[in-house]
């Protein structure tokens, strides 16, 4: 049972323009949510985060915005560059429990 | 600035032998947790560990043990290894609600 979903295993973005990524989660005691950039045979590399107390959050090129109504949070990288591509997980915790669940992944090529 | 330090970054084993990882948490954080990955797969969580205590399981086999120390390190042993096991091991730690995970460690079971 997935419960944190990132239904576009792919995304491919002209360079300049802006990615969306999205991210659905099915269990609403979910209340913080964070955003990885992945390369192959590297760590995850932390990008972004939001509580649940937010709605969006934002840092230089990266904003994650959060419709709790929904279950759904989507992370949009504004401009795209061709570094970031990569695989993109999202990652959702709960109060109290000392893990996260990591969404499957989204690619993301950015075309020069 | 100091990352999480993982040890070995490489390590090949044959079946039925027995492995240790190692992960050096980023300074004065007090929580690690691992986390595996195979092939095409997302991260999935094994254990985590909050001031050398176990905080929480997800889906470690009983093959897998791992600890804190008392200087916030933290060894995964995994026995009895099946070619199954071959993945990407992650350490990752925190202070707060952020994780920040290491470069990993690739096991390959022959």
């Amino acid at each position: 049972d997935q419960q944190v979903k990132q239904n576009s295993p792919s995304l491919s973005v002209q360079e300049g323009r802006i990615s969306i990524l999205n991210c659905d989660y099915t269990n609403s005691m979910f209340d913080y949510f964070l955003w990885y950039k992945k390369y192959p045979a590297e760590g995850p590399t932390f990008l972004i985060s939001i509580s649940s107390i937010k709605d969006k959050n934002e840092d230089g090129r990266f904003t994650v915005f959060l419709n709790k109504s929904a279950k759904h949070l989507s992370l949009h990288i504004v401009p795209s560059q061709p570094g970031d591509s990569a695989v993109y997980f999202c990652a959702a915790g709960k109060p109290g429990a000392y893990k996260y669940i990591f969404g499957t992944g989204t690619r993301l090529k950015v075309l020069a | 600035a100091a990352g999480v330090i993982q040890s070995p970054r490489h390590l090949i084993k044959e079946k039925r032998e027995t492995a240790t990882l190692k992960c050096y948490p980023i300074p004065r954080h007090d929580t690690v947790y691992w986390y595996q990955q195979g092939p095409g797969q997302d991260p999935q969580f094994l254990i985590s560990f909050y001031e050398k205590m176990q905080s929480d399981k997800g889906s470690i086999p009983d093959r897998f043990s791992a600890q804190q120390f008392s200087d916030y390190h933290s060894e995964l042993n995994m026995s009895s290894l099946e070619l199954g096991d071959s993945a990407l091991y992650f350490c990752a730690s925190s202070s707060s609600y952020e994780q920040y995970f290491g470069p990993g460690t690739r096991l390959t079971v022959t």
